[in-house]
């Protein structure tokens, strides 16, 4: 998947614990991006960044954080997970933020109990 | 708001057959659009794009994508489907006017199911 690595694969976690989750890349991609997938929601961004240290909100942060300190790692950090956080995550890279397409990684499937 | 609609959950084609996945848009503007194809425990592949010019798009695996600005839609196609193409497909638009990918909307996705 592009140079895309994902870890975990799958975590099961306890409502109220934190949890990161991290990206990391080979492509020297500028911009890197967080999505959720769940059923009948398509992918949703939940964070994105355009650089060392610049990231912004998308549709749906709440709950969550992000923390960019090198060009080739992206982490997603839920600071106390609760359930409706049960989702699969995905991580995305793209060389700009105009119109060429997303490289994704392969995803983190996240369950909380 | 400005939005995408994948209308079908579900799509059923036999092998050999022409096979159609349906998107349509409702932005302001000019958008650009793209679909995606994801496999079984995979992230989204991209499958082709439309920026400007000819209606007609053509991308990767023998799939294409036929603009329509009047209907506001964006219709995947394949004249002649196999069952390696059965997969979850996603329609997505990026509104107009921005510079970055954060303005990136994704359908909720259509099942697409090839039997032999």
């Amino acid at each position: 998947d592009a140079g895309i690595t994902q870890s975990p694969r799958h975590k099961v976690t306890e409502t109220g614990t934190p949890v990161t989750l991290r990206c990391h890349q080979t492509e020297n991609h500028r911009y890197m991006y967080w999505y959720r997938q769940d059923p009948g929601h398509g992918l949703r961004l939940i964070h994105y960044s355009y650089g060392v240290k610049d990231t912004d909100k998308g549709e749906v942060s709440d709950g969550y954080s992000v923390s960019r300190s090198k060009t080739e790692d992206f982490l997603l950090t839920l600071e106390s997970a609760t359930s409706s956080q049960t989702s699969v995550y995905f991580c995305a890279i793209s060389e700009t933020g105009q119109y060429e397409k997303l490289f994704f990684g392969s995803g983190t499937q996240l369950s909380v109990l | 708001a400005q939005s995408v609609a994948q209308p079908e959950d579900q799509v059923n084609v036999a092998e050999g057959n022409p096979l159609t996945v349906k998107c349509t848009y409702s932005v302001s503007g000019n958008p650009y659009l793209f679909w995606y194809v994801q496999y079984p425990n995979r992230g989204l592949q991209f499958l082709l794009k439309y920026i400007t010019g000819d209606n007609l798009v053509k991308g990767s695996y023998g799939f294409e994508a036929e603009f329509n600005k009047s209907q506001t839609s964006f219709h995947l196609k394949k004249p002649s489907a196999l069952v390696s193409d059965s997969a979850l497909y996603f329609c997505a638009v990026r509104l107009p006017g921005y510079s970055s990918a954060s303005k990136i909307i994704f359908g909720s996705g259509t099942r697409l199911s090839i039997r032999p």
